[in-house]
């Protein structure tokens, strides 16, 4: 069964404090991976998409990995306002569905 | 920058009653899709709509569940018979070509 898991569930982070984010999968014949970043009680909002290991893309503070197996999402010096749920997800080579992870909640302490 | 749009942002309805929810999709896309995230879940695909058809459907899009693009701007869920278990938040996706979905707001039903 394809699966996309991601960890920490939660994590929490004083200003400035570096860390990463993981997202592993088991998944056959990937075809994508994507990261979205989710407020509370909104929708998933695009990041990042992955195609093939060692790909690299970067965005301000943020800046996305991928390897056969897992993919990271690397935070440097973050702020409160990078606080939300980061959501990985994968697509399959045969179909266009995108497969969530449950996400990491991130919290940013000034 | 153009935006998914979704309609209503919260509705209230008792069970077996019929609701429909709304998208706009962003102007130029031309495939369409539902997701549902039911409380401190996983987002999950429901359809996949292209070319005025289904192109796929999860196990959750049964027969209580229908989508229609009655116009050239609007794409709708509708749910026919509504359960206390379809109380979520429902996000409609939209992209032209490639592989990017963009998210509406969402829709929160809550089914009482």
């Amino acid at each position: 069964e394809d699966q996309v898991t991601q960890s920490p569930e939660a994590l929490r982070l004083q200003e400035g404090e570096s860390s990463s984010l993981n997202c592993s999968y088991t998944v056959s014949g990937l075809r994508g991976l994507f990261w979205y970043r989710q407020d509370p009680g909104k929708g998933p909002e695009f990041l990042f998409t992955l195609y093939s290991a060692g790909e690299e893309k970067e965005k301000e503070r943020l800046k996305a990995t991928l390897t056969k197996k897992e993919s990271f999402l690397h935070i440097t010096a973050p702020k409160p306002e990078d606080s939300a749920t980061y959501l990985c997800a994968v697509q399959l080579g045969n179909t266009d569905k995108l497969i969530f992870g449950t996400g990491t909640r991130l919290q940013v302490f000034p | 920058e153009p935006e998914v749009t979704q309609t209503p942002s919260h509705q209230v309805t008792q069970m077996g009653q019929e609701v429909i929810l709304r998208c706009v999709p962003i102007s130029n896309h031309l495939y369409f899709y539902w997701y549902r995230q039911i409380l401190g879940q996983k987002v999950e695909f429901l359809v996949s709509f292209y070319n005025n058809e289904i192109s796929e459907k999860s196990e959750i899009f049964d027969d209580q569940f229908s989508v229609e693009r009655p116009d050239g701007s609007n794409f709708t869920l509708k749910i026919r018979s509504t359960k206390l278990e379809d109380s979520a938040m429902y996000f409609c996706a939209s992209k032209r070509e490639g592989d990017t979905q963009y998210f509406g707001p969402g829709t929160r039903l809550t089914v009482l």
